[in-house]
């Protein structure tokens, strides 16, 4: 079975913390992914990443970045996190672009 | 514009009747694909089933089902026989290219099924 993994399930953070959310697959998928989800707006990807080191926007990837050093590890950044950035994070990965993903369990994020 | 629309909030269906999840989705594409997650109150998101744009069988999945009609552009979720442990959360994706050639997924505003015994 694949599994996702996420550093995290809850996490409390202060307005202008950097935040690193961390995500490892352990099936050797090619395609990670970091969404976010809010109610009423469903899930909304931040950014992917298709390689090693590649990496594209997503619809909102404004304050956030992400890394990808590792086949199995994607990271998402919050470089200076605000209130707004209050969410679930869900990370996913896919073999191929064209797969289901499969997702991790989520990360509460919650900045005060 | 919504690529993916999701019409119905929340649903309430008797223990044991058929509930239709409506899904309609929007592109220019020849090739794309639909998925349906369910996610349960504990968070997980599970796969539930997909249907390529050139399948021309609609997608079948043990007690799922998806209703596709292409011209329409809808593709709605079907589920027979509702149990109790079908109240959760209900999303559908739309697989698409993004400006860089990439697949990516959209996902709609999702359905909140309630399973009433």
């Amino acid at each position: 079975d694949v599994k996702v993994t996420q550093s995290s399930r809850y996490l409390v953070k202060r307005t202008g913390e950097k935040v690193f959310l961390e995500c490892v697959q352990d099936m050797d998928h090619e395609n990670m992914f970091w969404y976010r989800q809010d109610p009423g707006l469903g899930l909304r990807l931040i950014y992917f990443s298709y390689d090693v080191k590649m990496k594209e926007k997503g619809d909102i990837p404004e304050g956030y970045s992400v890394s990808r050093e590792k086949k199995e590890r994607f990271s998402l950044i919050l470089e200076s996190a605000s209130t707004n950035q209050t969410s679930m994070y869900l990370c996913a990965s896919s073999l191929y672009q064209d797969n289901e993903q499969f997702f991790g369990p989520g990360t509460r994020l919650t900045v005060l | 514009a919504q690529k993916i629309t999701q019409t119905q909030p929340g649903m309430f269906v008797q223990e044991k009747e058929a509930v239709t999840l409506d899904c309609t989705y929007d592109t220019s594409d020849q090739s794309y694909g639909l998925f349906w997650y369910k996610q349960p109150s504990s968070g997980e998101m599970i796969f539930l089933i997909y249907q390529g744009s050139y399948d021309e069988q609609n997608a079948t999945e043990g007690r799922y089902s998806l209703n596709f009609q292409k011209a329409r552009k809808s593709a709605n979720l079907v589920i027979s026989a509702s149990q109790l442990g079908d109240s959760a959360m209900y999303f559908c994706a739309m697989r698409e290219r993004s400006n860089f050639g990439n697949e990516k997924l959209t996902f709609g505003t999702g359905t909140r099924l309630t399973i009433i015994p």
